[in-house]
């Protein structure tokens, strides 16, 4: 089993939809969360960040933890065809710790 | 965030050759980190680059096939030497860049590699 896990896609949605994005992962250690996004031929951008449990909202994103089920999932709200890229979980245990990558799942958001 | 710039940003070559590849960063950080991001695949982190000691590389990586300078706490180098086919790749400089403890990574743009 792999340490994190990402559905690789692609999803294609409708503009406008709400688009719900998960990560799974087995190290129960697991406590700085992030999601990157990532446009074709260019580098992981930092969409979010969460330490720990919880919900984190920053305009039509929010990203949500559920550390019990040990699962991680970014929200896109009104998507739009700009967000269409490929998404990257990452996760550590310690503050310092090399982070681990999920695969990315492809996401295109169709006029 | 920090800003990232890395040189070339693609680069064709032959099999046997070697490529350096270079990453600057606009402010000084301590931790930088080099990727490979293979087709299709997610990040691979190859190693860590801090200004003053020896890079330290994770299971798969070594040394002699991927020599890392860290000069100054602005630049990093990557070597990719005695290159074959399997080495293309994109790969990616980071730092972390940690203002409010956050411990987040940003990237740069990447460099594309085709060995023939």
């Amino acid at each position: 089993q792999k340490e994190v896990e990402q559905d690789p896609g692609p999803l294609s949605v409708p503009e406008g939809a709400i688009v719900s994005l998960n990560c799974t992962y087995s190290n129960s250690a697991f406590q700085y969360f992030m999601w990157y996004r990532q446009y074709s031929r260019k580098g992981p951008e930092l969409l979010m960040y969460t330490y720990s449990s919880g919900n984190k909202e920053d305009g039509r994103f929010t990203a949500q933890v559920d550390k019990s089920s040990k699962y991680i999932s970014l929200f896109i709200r009104d998507s739009q065809p700009s967000d269409s890229a490929t998404y990257l979980c990452a996760m550590s245990a310690w503050y310092g710790q090399n982070f681990v990558f999920g695969p990315g799942t492809r996401l295109s958001v169709l006029p | 965030s920090a800003v990232i710039s890395q040189k070339p940003s693609r680069d064709i070559c032959q099999r046997g050759t070697s490529l350096t590849i270079q990453c600057q960063v606009d402010s000084q950080v301590t931790m930088m980190f080099w990727y490979r991001q293979q087709p299709g695949q997610s990040l691979t982190l190859i190693a860590t680059a801090n200004q003053g000691s020896e890079a330290t590389y994770e299971s798969g990586f070594v040394i002699d096939k991927f020599p890392i300078s860290r000069p100054n706490l602005t630049f990093s180098t990557l070597t990719v030497s005695n290159m074959s086919p399997e080495d293309s790749s994109i790969y990616l400089c980071s730092v972390e860049d940690d203002p409010l403890g956050t411990d987040t990574q940003y990237f740069g743009p990447g460099t594309r590699l085709t060995v023939l």
